[in-house]
C-alpha cells in the first residue's frame, strides 16, 4: 500500500520550454507532497512542500515562479519547470507521508534533461 | 553545521562482512530517523526506520539510535554484493517556520560489497 506513481520517468526538452511532472497517490489520499531534486552524486534536496488546496511552501533559494506546484486534489500533485535551462537538468522525486504507518513513500523519479 | 551529516565514503567491504554506516544530525528535537538505500538512477527505498533510543533489528539490518549523542547508525550483517548502493540517512527536522517537519537527507554513503 501507499504507492506514489510518478510520470514521466524521463524527459528531454529544449531550453526555454516547460515540463510538467505528475505524482499520483494510487491507494491513499496524499494531503501533502514533498518535491525533491537530486543532482549527480549529491543528496536529495527538498525544493518545496505542497498541500492540497493551499499554496506550496518553497525552500530557501528555490524560485517559486520557475517551479510551479499544483496540488488541486488529494491524489495528484504536479511540478512544472517553466522556461527550463540546462542547469535545471536533474532527477526530480516526489514523496508523500505514509498514513498511520509513519515514514514516507517515494515516487520513482523523473530524469529531466534540458538541451 | 549541516543538518544531517554522513561520511560520503566510499566504503568497501568483502562479501559476508559487516558494513557500518554512520550519521549525525543537528536538531535535538528530531524524533524520526530513516535509512534509505538508493541504486544509481533510482528512487530511494526505505530500509529501516527508528524512533526510540537503542537498537532495532530487521533481518540483516540493525539501526542504532542515540539521541543524546545525536547519532544514528546502520549495520549490515553478512553483506552481499546486491547491497552495493548509496545509503541515505534521513531525519525529520523542524522546518524554519517551526510548525512542520521536513525530511532532510544526508549526502549518502556509497557502499561497495566485493564478491
Amino acid at each position: 500500500g501507499a504507492v506514489v506513481s510518478q510520470h514521466p520517468s524521463w524527459v528531454i526538452c529544449k531550453s526555454g520550454t516547460s515540463v510538467k511532472i505528475e505524482c499520483r497517490s494510487l491507494d491513499f489520499q496524499a494531503t501533502t507532497m514533498f518535491w525533491y531534486r537530486q543532482f549527480p552524486k549529491q543528496s536529495l534536496m527538498l525544493m518545496a512542500t505542497s498541500n492540497e488546496g493551499s499554496k506550496a511552501t518553497y525552500e530557501q533559494g528555490v524560485e517559486k515562479d520557475k517551479f510551479l506546484i499544483n496540488h488541486a486534489s488529494l491524489t495528484l500533485s504536479t511540478l512544472t519547470v517553466t522556461s527550463a535551462h540546462p542547469e535545471d537538468s536533474s532527477f526530480y522525486i516526489c514523496s508523500a507521508p505514509k498514513q498511520g504507518a509513519g515514514g514516507y513513500t517515494f515516487g520513482s523519479g523523473t530524469r529531466l534533461t534540458v538541451v | 553545521q549541516k543538518e544531517v551529516e554522513q561520511n560520503s565514503g566510499p566504503l568497501s567491504v568483502p562479501e559476508g562482512a559487516i558494513a557500518s554506516l554512520n550519521c549525525t544530525y543537528s536538531d535535538r528535537g528530531s524524533q524520526s530517523f530513516f535509512w534509505y538505500r538508493q541504486y544509481s538512477g533510482k528512487s530511494p527505498e526505505l530500509i529501516m526506520s527508528i524512533y526510540s533510543n537503542g537498537d532495532k533489528e530487521d533481518g540483516r539490518f540493525t539501526a542504532q539510535l542515540n539521541k543524546a549523542s545525536q547519532y544514528v547508525s546502520l549495520l549490515i550483517r553478512d553483506s552481499q554484493p546486491s547491497d552495493s548502493a548509496t545509503y541515505l540517512c534521513a531525519v525529520n527536522i523542524v522546518s524554519s517556520g517551526g510548525s512542520n517537519y521536513k525530511l532532510t537527507f544526508g549526502k549518502g554513503t556509497l557502499l561497495t560489497v566485493n564478491p
